[in-house]
């Protein structure tokens, strides 16, 4: 299994201001995944993160708005930037075990948005 | 990847087994059945998978319909740790990040 880290666990924070999430993972992984899980709603998938390439996201997601860093394989970063109430939502790091097939998960970054 | 249809909640006594159905009607031959579930404020857990064969681990059992139009997981003895959302997914091969989750079942274990 794939341990993962994720910091802050939880945070409030104020409208326009921006929020660094960090996750970092016990072993090399090629492909990290940023999903968001907004209050009462199931999971929606953000970006991926390759190592040494720009992050690719998914469609109502955008790069401004959502930067992503992916340093080195083990290391990456989600920003949400100028930051509104409908942020407010928990955002979840994962990577998947290719040779099963399993996606491992974060305990994820509790934002709220005042 | 395939749609999946759950039902919105289940509930189970303990000790009993817990059969959660899925229905993927539009499933196409190289997609496979992943159940992923989510206790309350964690991130989720992957149960288990299959293609078309029943599968089985140390968690669950997963029966596939022979049409693999849908399937039942299966907790054989249901515990309080079990209350969860499940969520059935169905995808193509290759990486697994992009899983689309759906509202998922929601089961509550009561003693």
């Amino acid at each position: 299994s794939a341990v993962i880290s994720q910091k802050p666990s939880r945070d409030i924070c104020q409208r326009g201001t921006s929020l660094t999430i960090q996750c970092q993972v016990d072993s090399q992984v090629t492909m990290m995944f940023w999903y968001r899980q907004q209050p009462g709603q199931s999971l929606t998938l953000i970006a991926t993160a390759n190592q040494g390439s720009e992050a690719t996201y998914e469609s109502g997601f955008v790069i401004d708005k959502f930067p992503i860093s992916r340093p080195n394989l083990t290391f990456s970063t989600l920003t949400v930037s100028n930051m509104s109430p409908e942020d407010s939502s928990i955002y979840l790091c994962s990577v998947d075990r290719a040779d099963t097939g399993e996606l491992f998960f974060g305990e994820g970054s509790r934002l709220t948005v005042l | 990847d395939a749609k999946t249809t759950q039902p919105t909640s289940m509930d189970c006594a303990e000790g009993r087994a817990a059969n959660l159905p899925c229905n993927h009607s539009t499933i196409s031959g190289n997609e496979y059945v992943y159940w992923y579930r989510q206790i309350h404020s964690q991130g989720p857990q992957y149960i288990i998978h299959g293609l078309k064969n029943n599968e089985t681990n140390e968690m669950a059992s997963l029966i596939i319909t022979e049409d693999r139009k849908s399937s039942t997981l299966i907790l054989p003895h249901a515990t309080l740790r079990d209350t969860a959302v499940y969520y059935c997914i169905v995808t193509g091969g290759g990486s697994q990040g992009n899983l689309i989750f759906g509202k998922g079942t929601k089961l509550s274990v009561k003693p």
